[in-house]
């Protein structure tokens, strides 16, 4: 089955400066990217997504991109504010609705 | 309000006794999921659904049954449930045209001693 890896397991920034987590995978036939952010105590919600024909994609201060061919992809958080202290997961899925999910990424931003 | 509800939120059992955790949802959404989460190791998929009546095993099945009799509910079943399924269940919904927009749940919270 797929194997998804995620780095870092927990990440410190400076309120402003970017954050970056990144997630390899092992199946080829995979087809969707999605990331979920889970503040404490709450549900996973989705950030952002990418599909498998797109490179990368950008919704105001968070980007995803992805290398098909080195089977990565990554989450960019620019600006970064408090309010983005959260457990982050990647995912990937491929025929219907299996998903396999990374082990997490604890991001603390210091005000 | 588009939702996925579950029912326990909060649940103390004992090793053996059958438990059933119900999920149901209101978007009208082909696909369900149930996920358990356990630290450091992230969200492992049980078991899922592409729609009624076909169910699918995930990454992690061993102990659990789920059965999908109408669109909007898929109960998470555990005959005969052990310590080692100690975790916090999340159930997830999403539609066939962006199956990767998943809706969790609240979650469930099961303690089995």
């Amino acid at each position: 089955g797929e194997n998804v890896e995620q780095h870092p397991s927990t990440l410190s920034v400076q309120e402003g400066d970017s954050a970056v987590i990144k997630c390899t995978y092992s199946d080829s036939a995979s087809n969707y990217f999605p990331w979920y952010k889970q503040e404490l105590g709450k549900r996973p919600q989705l950030i952002i997504d990418i599909r498998s024909n797109v490179g990368e994609k950008k919704d105001q201060r968070i980007a995803v991109t992805l290398n098909k061919t080195a089977k990565h992809f990554s989450l960019h958080i620019t600006e970064t504010q408090p309010e983005d202290s959260a457990v982050y997961f990647c995912a990937s899925g491929g025929t219907g609705n299996q998903f396999y999910f990374g082990t997490g990424t604890s991001l603390t931003v210091i005000p | 309000e588009a939702q996925v509800t579950q029912n326990p939120r909060y649940l103390i059992t004992v090793t053996g006794k059958k438990l059933t955790v119900t999920c149901s949802q209101n978007m009208n959404h082909e696909y369900m999921s149930w996920y358990r989460q356990d630290p450091g190791l992230g969200l492992r998929q049980i078991y899922y659904s592409m729609n009624v009546e076909v169910t699918d095993k995930g990454d992690v099945p061993e102990g659990y049954k789920v059965s999908r009799k109408e669109k909007r509910n898929f109960p998470l079943i555990l005959e005969s449930p052990s310590p080692n399924q100690t975790s916090l269940y999340f159930c997830a919904s999403s539609s066939r045209e962006a199956v990767e927009t998943q809706y969790f749940g609240p979650g469930t919270r099961l303690l089995v001693l």
